[in-house]
């Protein structure tokens, strides 16, 4: 079983609606959920970060994290083209500052 | 403010030879990560530095190293090259070590091993 869980996609939405993105953790004892989007040939981007349990907003995004169930998601609001990349969920244990990756979910914004 | 700074931008090597990549981090930030990226095996971690330690390292072997200097700067060496080591390497500062620092990541360096 991988630690950190993305469901590959592509996830295709319509200009304008909300993507929903999904990601499970192996490790009951993370603390710290990272989403970054990735361009094609680019690097990673962080976008948002939580700790705690419950919902965080920014702009157009909402993290969501349930620890009991060991699930994170990102929530895109108003999708446009330009959201269209890879968004991968990244997760950090106990023992520090390494990051654990997911596989990454590539999102398609069509106009 | 200037962003991370991984230099060469490519690389092309043979098998068997060595490399050193190079990162500058943000200013002002003491942790520096480095990660593998590749489509089959997406981001792995390499190892992190704080303060010119090593605190974490990954499951690679012990032909990749790295360091870091007094003014934050990283080196990467990866000895006797694979053509599986053929990846875009990613640096990546934070503030301070800990899982609560988020980290953020240079535009890498693409090696080519032939």
């Amino acid at each position: 079983q991988k630690e950190v869980e993305q469901n590959s996609g592509p996830l295709s939405v319509p200009e304008g609606a909300i993507a929903s993105l999904n990601c499970t953790y192996s490790d009951r004892g993370s603390q710290s959920f990272f989403w970054y989007r990735q361009y094609s040939g680019k690097s990673p981007e962080l976008i948002m970060f939580i700790y705690s349990n419950g919902d965080k907003e920014d702009g157009r995004f909402t993290a969501q994290l349930n620890k009991a169930s060991q699930y994170v998601s990102l929530l895109i609001r108003d999708s446009q083209p330009s959201d269209s990349a890879t968004y991968l969920c990244a997760v950090t244990g106990a023992a520090g500052n390494k990051l654990t990756f997911g596989g990454g979910t590539r999102v398609l914004v069509k106009p | 403010k200037a962003g991370v700074t991984q230099t060469p931008r490519y690389l092309i090597k043979t098998r068997g030879q060595q490399v050193t990549l190079s990162c500058s981090p943000i200013s002002g930030h003491r942790s520096v990560s480095w990660y593998q990226q590749t489509p089959g095996q997406g981001l792995q971690f390499l190892f992190e530095y704080f303060s010119e330690t090593q605190r974490n390292k990954g499951n690679f072997p012990g032909r990749f190293s790295g360091r870091q200097f007094s003014n934050s700067r990283s080196e990467m060496n990866v000895s006797t090259l694979e053509l599986g080591d053929s990846a875009l390497y990613l640096c990546a500062s934070s503030l301070v070590t800990g899982s609560s620092s988020p980290l953020h990541f240079g535009n890498g360096t693409r090696l080519t091993v032939t």
